[in-house]
């Protein structure tokens, strides 16, 4: 398996509150990718990253923020947490002309 | 606007039959065409195709791509129980990097 960890694995957080969700990949690959996962939407890109501080938004980006100041790392965070990003989320890295490995996914809860 | 579509949404077989998915896209500046195999967890990678006519094949799995007609198809030979999942369908660009994800078709095989 490709070395792909996200933190946590399970977060339940109250409306208004902020969230970080980590992910950390052992592969040294250049593209890191968040995704959501909602029923009957399929896999939907927040941001994506090309290289250390150098990122993008994807279609569902509103109410998101991303950071990437190593390689290893991509942090998402949600500044005031809705019930509406209640969500799993999956953090994913990629070569150019290579496939995507996915991580196990976080699973949030907004209250 | 960029999209990728899978038919069907969902299917039920008994374990023996062979099964056939779709997946139909309409995305910029194409660069590959992704398969994966959901289950309870992270997407894991199946095939991916950039030229069309070519199958790939893996077991009782095989795809082909038709860019003309902007088109995939993933068939599964010999259903078994353990190919119960959601199986995805995704297209690269050539620009950014980006990936777009259908929603997925839900296969179920019953014994």
């Amino acid at each position: 398996d490709a070395g792909i960890t996200q933190s946590p694995r399970h977060k339940v957080t109250e409306t208004g509150t902020p969230v970080t969700l980590r992910c950390h990949q052992t592969e040294n690959h250049r593209y890191m990718y968040w995704y959501r996962q909602d029923p009957g939407h399929g896999l939907r890109l927040i941001h994506y990253s090309y290289g250390v501080k150098d990122t993008d938004k994807g279609e569902v980006s509103d109410g998101y923020s991303v950071s990437r100041s190593k390689t290893e790392d991509f942090l998402l965070t949600l500044e005031s947490a809705t019930s509406s990003q209640t969500s799993v989320y999956f953090c994913a890295i990629s070569e150019r002309l290579y496939e995507q490995y996915f991580g196990p996914g976080t699973r949030l809860t907004v209250t | 606007e960029d999209k990728v579509v899978q038919s069907p949404l969902s299917l039920v077989v008994h374990e023996g039959d062979t099964v056939t998915l779709n997946c139909s896209y309409e995305v910029t500046n194409f660069r590959s065409l992704l398969w994966y195999k959901q289950e309870k967890k992270a997407p894991t990678f199946l095939f991916m195709l950039t030229s069309s006519g070519i199958e790939k094949k893996s077991g009782r799995l095989s795809s082909i791509l038709d860019k003309k007609e902007l088109f995939s198809i993933l068939n599964i030979t010999a259903t078994q129980t353990g190919d119960s999942a959601i199986y995805l369908c995704a297209v690269e660009q050539n620009t950014g990097n980006q990936f777009y994800f259908g929603t997925g078709t839900s296969l179920t095989v019953i014994p």
